[in-house]
């Protein structure tokens, strides 16, 4: 079965940048599995951030990006501030199998 | 505005069953594909199962196949996950989405999950 793969954790200094990476355990992430990202903090539902690659949802800082990085997703935060500090999930389409698979989503610190 | 409004979660016993629903409003309900997701307890988002904007087609994750029932009613604008055989690592809050289609290339589209609800919580403990 097909994983996605983000990194367990990050930390990033405030105004610094920092981008977390979504992978295939087989392949590569392309515009086909219509990566999207999200952001959510403890006890809240997540919230869009990115999709299509590089699209902003509405009201979404122009500080986070998306895009394809080799053969990852990739979401960039420039200018990190301190409410930045949240869990970020991608998830990936995928052809055959389960349709939806999150990556496990990775723990960002701002400090 | 457009809005998600998951209930029907609690503590049900080990094989018990529960039926959750999820409220929408502000968009055209009939008109979208429904998605459930959920996130056991310090754990990640897990994708559940997902219907068709007319309900004639159903998916479910491996974990959940034959257990658990989505299902929606367009003229109520609510969509529902019918959890029977209810086991402990169902536990988790499960939350309801809309996917979006969008910027489109050659016939393939983008999907995203927007908006997502506030989440309902099940738990399966004797």
């Amino acid at each position: 079965q097909t994983v996605v793969t983000q990194e367990p954790s990050l930390s990033v200094s405030p105004g610094g940048t920092v981008t977390l990476t979504c992978g295939l355990s087989s392949g590569s992430v392309s515009t086909t599995h219509y990566p999207s990202w999200y952001q959510q903090t403890p006890g809240q539902a997540p919230r869009t951030l990115i999709y299509a690659a590089n699209i902003r949802s509405s009201g979404v800082p122009d500080r986070f990006s998306g895009s394809i990085l080799g053969n990852k997703a990739a979401l960039t935060i420039t200018g990190a501030q301190a409410d930045d500090e949240s869990d970020y999930y991608c998830v990936l389409y995928l052809v055959g199998g389960i349709p939806w698979v999150f990556g496990g989503g990775t723990k960002l610190t701002v400090l | 505005e457009v809005k998600l409004v998951e209930s029907g979660g609690g503590l049900v016993q080990p094989g018990g069953s529960l039926r959750l629903s999820c409220a929408a409003s502000g968009f055209t309900f009939s008109s979208y594909w429904m998605h459930w997701v959920r996130q056991a307890p310090g754990k990640g988002l897990v994708w559940v199962s997902r219907i068709n904007s007319d309900g004639t087609t159903t998916t479910y994750a491996d974990s959940v196949k034959g257990r658990f029932t989505i299902s929606r009613d367009n003229a109520k604008n609510t969509l529902y996950l019918q959890l029977n055989s209810l086991r402990a690592e169902d536990t988790a809050v499960y939350y309801c989405a809309r996917v979006l289609m969008g910027f489109c290339n050659g016939g393939s589209c983008h999907r995203w999950f927007d908006p997502w609800g506030q989440g309902t919580l099940v738990t399966v403990s004797s």
